[in-house]
């Protein structure tokens, strides 16, 4: 079953805006990752926060998790037509360190 | 970082052929191996776990004898699509894992099948 699902679907800002991105889930998790797919390309893993973080950083990215809302965001900040992409939050769910579930994706757009 | 190697990125071939594709960790022993299928604008879904050394696990509605999955080394996994139709068309990507806990999914570049 579908467990993460992210929010907006689609979003299109212009370089130098902030994006946000958020994602849902109904069971309970290990952790919670975000990953970036770029059209017809495999995944990168972008940031792992655990069940028991809040709050996480890297670079421009910026993800929190509210375990009590079952819910997940994730800010670029400064964003760059570089960025465009598609973004998915996956869930390990408790119990289990490997297999995720991967939501339907943000696909983001840059407008340089 | 961690590479993971998928090949062959594209392949195009005629229905009731059989397609291989291959997945190797270049620099890390992946003890777990998964392979997906991902459906044009829509989201990965889980078709199989593979462990080194053991029988792959399958995903519900996932048919095993359709998809053979080997993973012989702890560098390397294979996904044989037997027999495939041009339903079988779709995107694949590989993934592979490290032991332990809380470690991220590090995804081949996919492969293209396409079937005539």
């Amino acid at each position: 079953s579908q467990q993460g699902e992210e929010d907006p679907q689609a979003l299109s800002i212009q370089e130098g805006e902030n994006a946000t991105m958020n994602c849902s889930y109904k069971t309970s998790i290990n952790n919670l990752q975000w990953y970036r797919q770029n059209s017809g390309r495999g995944l990168v893993h972008l940031i792992l926060i655990r069940s028991n973080e809040r709050e996480k950083h890297s670079g421009r990215l910026r993800v929190t998790l509210d375990t009590s809302k079952k819910s997940s965001s994730l800010l670029i900040t400064a964003s760059r037509a570089a960025d465009t992409a598609s973004y998915f939050c996956a869930t390990a769910p408790s119990g289990s360190n490997y297999k995720l579930t991967f939501g339907k994706g943000t696909l983001l757009t840059v407008n340089p | 970082g961690a590479v993971v190697s998928q090949h062959p990125s594209r392949v195009i071939c005629k229905s009731g052929t059989s397609v291989k594709i291959e997945c190797r960790s270049l620099d890390f022993q992946a003890t777990t191996m998964f392979w997906y299928r991902q459906f044009p604008k829509q989201s990965l879904m889980l078709m199989a776990t593979s462990n080194e050394g053991s029988k792959a696990t399958y995903e519900q509605g996932v048919e095993k004898d359709k998809f053979l999955i080997n993973h012989a080394s702890l560098t390397l996994s294979t996904l044989t699509v037997t027999s495939a139709h041009p339903e079988d068309s779709s995107f694949y990507i590989c993934s592979a894992t490290r032991r332990g806990s809380n470690q991220p999914q590090h995804f081949g570049d996919g492969t293209r099948l396409s079937i005539l």
